[in-house]
């Protein structure tokens, strides 16, 4: 069992360009998370999706887009990158309808840097 | 909104001595709190969690955890110290219904031989 895989491990961008980060999970849960971690800020929610077909906005949303069309899979695009968005990115699910108790699954990452 | 607070950026302790991380939150409502554990250059790995009942709570690895609703506090404990131990430590809150689970900023956990 894989759990979540994350693509790319790694990424250097130059700003302005466009980046999908992949995440795909095969444990059939309904929901999943974008989280980015920032040192000094520990892990701060981007969007969610509590089941295929819906999303949601987290904390910090903003240059950020998700979509959800199946179960499995979550990417997580930026339209047009810039250099605060330099971060490790973590991808999550968790069981259930985003139930508040239920523990989540991460992922390994995706360090990504904006130039 | 929910926030939570981990007062020390760095606990070192030395092995087979107990160790404590602290952990201290704010909400509106029931939490429900968690602490996870992060090793060098891997995602976060879910250590426990306090939903109701017994304010001791046992998770992995010989992990436990006091709820302390006076005190808002969700402090992490082990009796006895491994260097396997070292790691970034985590504590996050979440209310009923809400997806919106917020982290502390995280303590690193050294362990000495």
């Amino acid at each position: 069992i894989a759990g979540i895989t994350q693509a790319p491990t790694s990424q250097i961008l130059a700003a302005g360009r466009r980046m999908t980060l992949r995440c795909t999970q095969d444990m059939r849960h309904n929901a999943m998370y974008w989280y980015r971690q920032d040192l000094g800020l520990g892990l701060r929610l981007i969007h969610y999706s509590n089941t295929a077909g819906t999303t949601g906005k987290g904390e910090v949303p903003d240059g950020y887009s998700v979509s959800r069309a199946n179960t499995d899979d979550f990417p997580l695009t930026l339209a047009s990158a810039v250099p605060s968005q330099t971060s490790v990115y973590f991808c999550a699910s968790s069981e259930r309808r985003a139930s508040s108790y239920n523990e989540q699954f991460f992922g390994p990452g995706t360090r990504l840097t904006v130039l | 909104a929910q926030s939570v607070a981990q007062p020390e950026d760095q606990v070192n302790v030395a092995e087979g001595n107990p160790l404590t991380v602290k952990c201290t939150y704010s909400v509106s409502g029931n939490p429900y709190l968690f602490w996870y554990v992060q090793y060098p250059n891997r995602g976060l790995q879910f250590l426990l969690k306090y939903i109701t009942g017994d304010n001791l709570v046992k998770g992995s690895y010989g992990f436990e955890a006091e709820f302390n609703k006076s005190q808002t506090s969700f402090h992490l404990k082990k009796p006895s110290a491994l260097v396997s131990d070292s790691a970034l430590y985590f504590c996050a809150v979440r209310l009923y219904n809400n997806n919106d689970m917020r982290f502390g900023a995280g303590t690193r956990l050294t362990v000495k031989p």
